[in-house]
């Protein structure tokens, strides 16, 4: 069946410290990979996507490429804020169901 | 626009009581997604529609849990005989169509407690 493994947290930065979050996936056919993000007290947001091997999705800094050779999707971001405090999921879309990964708690300190 | 929309919020109620758990999609999307998410833990696929039939429900624990979708639109997850290891966030996504690479967009979830 699918899994995805990631990170366990908590991780907890300085404010403009590199973040990277490990993802790495097991999937019997081509998943599609996401990032969802969850800030305190708001819903699931996507924050990016890569649809097949060697895609790069991005957004707001950060940055994940999917890795087939590695079956991985790690996030990254150079520089990170205050505001990117949030728990972080990776998941995988395989036959229209998504499998997610336990997520990862972030703090950024000022 | 106006994106998924779940009622309530959160819902306290006590073991063996009937709950429905309501969700508005995303106007034009045609499919729709239940899952659950415990304590922790990313959320956990339960069932998805692509219009009003149910497509695939294999993630329903038991069958205690019931969805539909009757117009294609708002979906209504059922609980029945609820126990307390049913207390998480229920969570309703849509997605444009029903295809493979198609991004689901989520609700803020509805908080049910059993006690």
């Amino acid at each position: 069946g699918n899994s995805v493994t990631q990170m366990e947290g908590p991780v907890t930065l300085s404010e403009e410290a590199f973040l990277t979050i490990n993802c790495t996936y097991t999937a019997t056919g081509y998943p599609s990979l996401f990032w969802y993000v969850q800030y305190p007290g708001e819903g699931l947001q996507l924050l990016l996507k890569a649809t097949k091997a060697d895609d790069k999705g991005s957004n707001k800094g950060f940055e994940a490429t999917y890795r087939k050779e590695t079956t991985s999707f790690h996030l990254e971001k150079g520089s990170v804020q205050v505001s990117d405090s949030a728990v972080y999921f990776c998941a995988l879309l395989d036959d229209y169901k998504l499998s997610f990964g336990a997520g990862t708690t972030v703090t950024v300190r000022a | 626009g106006a994106g998924v929309s779940q009622t309530p919020s959160n819902k306290v109620t006590e073991k063996g009581k009937y709950v429905e758990l309501r969700c508005d999609p995303i106007s034009g999307h045609t499919a729709l997604y239940w899952y659950r998410q415990s304590l922790g833990q990313g959320p956990e696929f339960l069932i998805y529609f692509q219009g009003t039939g149910a497509a695939d429900d294999s993630g329903l624990p038991n069958d205690r849990f019931f969805a539909v979708r009757p117009e294609g639109s708002v979906s209504t997850l059922k609980i029945q005989r609820t126990e307390r290891g049913d207390s998480a966030v229920y969570l309703c996504a849509s997605s444009l169509s029903l295809a493979v690479r198609e991004t689901q967009y989520f609700g803020p979830g509805t908080r049910l407690l059993v006690l």
